[in-house]
């Protein structure tokens, strides 16, 4: 198994541009979680969807962050206009439904300058 | 949500045991304890979780005090590939569809040669 598949693997852009982050989750998990991680607040959950359908997104920062998953297979979090305070580590994770154990994908190092 | 509380860093010497402690003193009775470590420049990683009992596994064990207000994950045999960040954190199993994981800042563990 490949594990959580996250890229790209680093992103660098200036502000006011659109970011976009892909996961890909593990095979067969039906459960899909971004999280953001910087040094001040941790590991800070955005959004999580179960069977493809958003369930809580309260940690979505603001309306410029979106998500979406358009199928089992395939995740996206987009941010537009990208600032400089979006600059963070984003992580991807997955499971199955029922099962506490959560993969986690390597993250994307964004940096918004 | 129930919060937790650990050191913000821990020494030990390879080969020895480590015992990391975590408080939860308002944990509810439907709160699993979970554990999750961090490498560096990587995704969390499950380690272990338990309700009351304690448990084991091939990486570690957890034990969990009889009133449940606190835990202690058990690395038996700290090897320099156990320095990470440690987490732990609670889930209420009984919030329905509610799959988030509260996050703190953990206890980064230094293992010496």
């Amino acid at each position: 198994d490949a594990g959580v598949i996250q890229s790209p693997r680093h992103e660098v852009t200036e502000m006011g541009q659109e970011v976009t982050l892909r996961c890909k989750p593990i095979s067969g998990h039906n459960s899909l979680f971004w999280y953001r991680q910087t040094m001040m607040r941790g590991l800070e959950l955005l959004i999580y969807f179960n069977n493809n359908v958003p369930i809580d997104d309260s940690g979505m920062p603001e309306d410029r962050f979106s998500a979406k998953m358009p199928n089992a297979s395939f995740s996206t979090l987009k941010i537009q206009p990208s600032e400089p305070r979006d600059s963070a580590v984003y992580f991807c994770a997955s499971s199955w439904e029922g099962r506490e154990k959560l993969f986690f994908g390597s993250g994307t190092q964004l940096s918004v300058l | 949500d129930a919060k937790t509380t650990q050191p913000n860093s821990m020494e030990s010497n390879e080969e020895e045991p480590v015992h990391l402690p975590c408080n939860h003193s308002t944990i509810s009775g439907t709160d699993y304890i979970h554990w999750y470590r961090q490498l560096p420049s990587q995704g969390p990683e499950y380690v272990i979780h338990g309700l009351t009992s304690n448990v084991n596994n091939r990486m570690a064990s957890l034990a969990i005090a009889e009133d449940r207000k606190s835990s202690t994950l058990i690395l038996h045999r700290a090897t320099l590939r156990d320095a990470a960040v440690y987490y732990c954190i609670l889930r209420d199993v009984e919030a329905g569809n509610n799959r988030k994981l509260i996050w703190g800042l953990g206890t980064s563990l230094a293992v010496n040669p």
